[in-house]
């Protein structure tokens, strides 16, 4: 069965530092790939998004996202974290293709916790 | 149209109790998905609809478990005879198409929790 693993489950970073969130999946085929972020006590919102072309997509709030194939891997980064990414990331994946029936498979997430 | 509503936002019931969550979608979108997230997890796929068709339930859906999506429009989910594994939270989102440009607009949810 399609899976997803989020290697981080708690990142805790101050102000400026540099983030990577890793995200693996495991279904061969064609897929399309998403970071959703859930600020406390809000609905999750779409951070970015790959279906084709350039691997490296850029998202919102400074986000952007590198999909190796090879490596079966989307990690998240961000060159400066703020106090107000302080969030959990999920990563989500679709199964592509004929077989696409739209439903998100998620990793477990990651709790990012931004010291100010 | 403001996005995906859910009621209630909380739900406490007693265990053996029966329980049912409302979901509204945008209202162009045709498709409406459910999912289950525990402390701790990801979101866990349970079900969806095109229109008012239910295409597709997880195995995580038991018989106590059911879903209507009537008209196509909003949609319900009933747990009978609940449990204290059925706390959790429930979620919903929609989306038009099966892999939207702009990704699913997600609900804020029901937390329920069984005593």
């Amino acid at each position: 069965a399609q899976s997803v693993s989020q290697h981080n489950h708690h990142v805790i970073l101050s102000e400026a530092a540099s983030l990577e969130l890793g995200c693996n999946y495991s279904y061969g085929g064609t897929v399309n790939l998403f970071w959703y972020v859930q600020y406390p006590g809000q609905h999750l919102q779409l951070l970015l998004k790959y279906f084709s072309g350039d691997p490296l997509v850029k998202g919102i709030k400074g986000f952007e996202a590198e999909f190796i194939k090879s490596k079966f891997s989307f990690n998240l980064r961000k060159p400066s974290v703020q106090w107000s990414d302080t969030a959990e990331y999920f990563c989500a994946v679709i199964q592509g293709g004929s077989s696409n029936t739209g439903k998100l498979i998620f990793g477990q997430g990651t709790t990012l916790q931004v010291k100010p | 149209d403001t996005g995906v509503s859910q009621d209630p936002r909380h739900k406490i019931t007693k265990r053996g109790q029966n329980v049912t969550f409302r979901c509204d979608p945008i209202s162009e979108h045709n498709r409406l998905y459910w999912y289950r997230q525990t402390l701790g997890q990801g979101p866990e796929f349970l079900t969806y609809f095109q229109n008012e068709a239910q295409l597709e339930k997880s195995r995580l859906l038991s018989d106590r478990f059911s879903a209507e999506r009537p008209k196509g429009s909003f949609s319900t989910l009933e747990i009978q005879h609940t449990e204290q594994g059925d706390s959790a939270m429930y979620l919903c989102a929609s989306s038009l198409g099966q892999t939207p440009s702009y990704g699913y607009t997600f609900g804020s949810g029901t937390r329920l929790t069984v005593v």
